[in-house]
């Protein structure tokens, strides 16, 4: 298994731009989680998904938009890139409710210039 | 909602000698208490965790202690190593989607 991946590792951005960011992991869970962390700074959850079709969001949403169509997949969408999104952007999975253990995929980096 | 404190921010300590991480939270329904370890520039890992039911809980040379009582869950790690150094991040979790890290500890072992 590769467990949680994520794409691109890198990716600069000009103010205004949009770009996806890719999650997929291949275990077979249903819970799926965006995270930022900004310089020195703990994980923010952006917005989660119970299952395919279902998306919430977390504590800091805004400027975000998330689908989950397939259990595998949990792209991330920024529509109008601003500074204040450049962060490190992680993507977890658990197997579901009763399961605790989060995987974490390895991070995109995005700078917004 | 859920509040995650953690302290010190940062943690120096002298190889072999041991880390003390403490966190507190503040939704009593939580249940699920995880730490990890990232180093620089890697995905965080989940070193150990513990479940309201049980106090403590210990994996060589780490252990977390919890005190449902106080709201407070400690991380403790003996006979520290250099490749301890790394930030160390507490959450919380109540189950399902909830999860609430704290801000994080860098931890430097000197030689």
């Amino acid at each position: 298994n590769a467990g949680v991946t994520q794409t691109p590792k890198f990716r600069i951005l000009k103010i205004g731009q949009s770009m996806t960011l890719q999650c997929a992991q291949d275990m077979n869970h249903n819970y799926m989680y965006w995270y930022r962390q900004d310089p020195g700074m703990g994980l923010k959850l952006i917005y989660y998904s119970v299952g395919a079709g279902i998306t919430d969001k977390g504590e800091v949403p805004n400027g975000y938009n998330v689908s989950r169509s397939t259990t595998e997949d949990f792209p991330l969408r920024l529509e109008l890139a601003a500074p204040s999104q450049t962060s490190v952007y992680f993507c977890a999975s658990k197997a579901g409710l009763s399961t605790d253990t989060q995987y974490f995929g390895p991070g995109t980096r995005l700078t917004v210039l | 909602g859920e509040n995650v404190e953690q302290h010190p921010s940062t943690l120096s300590v002298q190889e072999g000698d041991s880390a003390v991480i403490k966190c507190t939270y503040s939704d009593s329904a939580s249940n699920y208490f995880p730490w990890y370890k990232q180093e620089l520039g890697k995905r965080p890992q989940l070193i150990i965790d513990i479940r309201s039911n049980v106090g403590e809980k210990k994996d060589q040379r780490i252990a977390v202690t919890l005190n449902k009582t106080a709201k407070h869950f400690s991380l403790h790690i003996t006979e520290t190593q250099p490749e301890d150094s790394a930030v160390y991040f507490c959450a919380a979790s109540s189950g399902g989607q909830n999860f609430v890290f704290g801000p994080g500890t860098r931890l430097s072992v000197l030689p």
